[in-house]
Formats: structure tokens, sequence, C-alpha cells
């Protein structure tokens, strides 16, 4: 069965950091572009980050662009999620995603469930 | 950034009801646009790519159509399990900096 598993949510304090990792299974995770993408709590779905599938090219929202890091380790089949200067309206669900296969870039058919980061303080 | 805008943000409809959603991109995505449906505490689900390709498992009740910077998503005779919100998601440009629309929510009337 084809999956993603996202971790390491939590409580956090504006400014400081967290990792986000999510994990892929039943599926070659080195062949697939991911990416990240969040919800606020009530709001729509926000884009964040994306990665091709060697890792070669990857590029962010405006919102979050110089704040989160977006990383792969392909032996672990993790995709990674660094994200530092947290703010409160950071506060949302993060969900990893993968690209259709047989796309450098495509519309997203796996999704994890989540992981939930609240920034407060 | 190209912005995805989702008119209205609340739709009231009725079961069995044909129903069209819109989708509009401030600069063309070609056909780089999906749809994604998104009921109450689950994860989204892609319904369509390519502006009209169903992805797999999805019911021919649900059409995609549009190109450029117009789209739709169309849902002939309406069930109870498709009331939920309802995403478009352009893909376009490489790297690909997607944006999402705001969702246009299906609601009884």
């Amino acid at each position: 069965q084809e999956q993603l598993v996202e971790s390491g949510g939590g409580v956090v304090q504006p400014g400081k950091s967290l990792t986000l990792s999510c994990a892929a299974s039943g599926f070659m995770f080195s062949d697939y572009a991911v990416h990240w993408v969040r919800q606020a709590p009530d709001k729509g779905l926000e884009w964040l980050a994306f990665m091709s599938y060697d890792g070669n090219s990857k590029i962010y929202a405006d919102s979050v662009k110089g704040r989160f890091t977006i990383s792969r380790d392909m032996p672990t089949n993790r995709l990674y999620l660094q994200m530092d200067g947290l703010r409160p309206e950071d506060t949302a669900l993060y969900y990893c995603a993968r690209v259709m296969a047989g796309s450098l870039r495509g519309a997203f058919d796996v999704w994890g469930r989540g992981t939930l980061v609240t920034v407060s303080s | 950034e190209i912005v995805m805008t989702q008119p209205p943000a609340t739709l009231s409809v009725s079961p069995g009801e044909r129903v069209t959603l819109s989708c509009r991109a401030s600069q063309s995505v070609g056909i780089n646009l999906a749809w994604y449906q998104q009921k109450r505490g689950q994860t989204p689900r892609l319904l369509i790519y390519g502006a009209s390709i169903r992805a797999t498992g999805i019911p021919a009740r649900f059409s995609g159509s549009g190109s450029g910077t117009e789209f739709s998503l169309t849902i002939t005779s309406l069930q109870s399990e498709d009331f939920a919100v309802y995403y478009c998601q352009q893909y376009n440009g490489w790297p690909p900096m997607n944006t999402f629309g705001q969702g246009t929510k299906l609601e009884f009337k």
C-alpha cells in the first residue's frame, strides 16, 4: 500500500525551530517528486515547497522562503521540512504529498494524514 | 505568483442537482490544473488532473474542463457523499510553484 506518514509536529514557541518528517512506504520513493502543503485551522490548502525526484530542484512559496527548507533522504525514504523562525501564523496541519507517477510536476495523488504544528507562547 | 480564484466560497445545492464549480488563474497555466475534494477531517482526494482527466477510481459524474485561465468542475446528479470542499490547484512552470484556490464548499440547500 502506497503511504506517506508525517511526524514531528507539536507545540513550539514563536521564533523557535521544528523539523517535520514524512516517511514513504509501498512505492519507490526516489522515483517521485514531493511537496509539503499546510492547512490552518478551518482554512484552505496552502502549498509550501517542492522537491524533484532526484533532489536537484526545489522551490518555495513566498510565505516560507528563507525560513523553511525541504530535503529528502533516499536511503531512508524520508522527506523533511525544517522550519525556522516559526510564527503564530504557521500554526497548521502539515501534509506531505506525492506527485503522480510519470510527472516531473503534476497533481498530488498520495497524501499523508498530516502532522499538527502549533506556534504559541 | 499565480493566484487561483474560486468563486463563490459556498454553494447551496440539493442532491440530484448538476453543479458546476469555477476556478480562474491570474495567468495562463495551460492544462496544468487539478481538482481535489476534501471532506471534514479528511485528507484531500485527487479528482481531476490535466484539467480534464479523472483520477483513478473517480466516478464518471465528475468532469473537468478548461484551459489557460478558466476552468470548471462539473458534478452531474450530486450525491450525498459529494458535499465537501473542492479546491483547484495549478502546477505550471518549472520548478512548479503550485498554488491552490481558496476552495468552494458545497452545502445542503
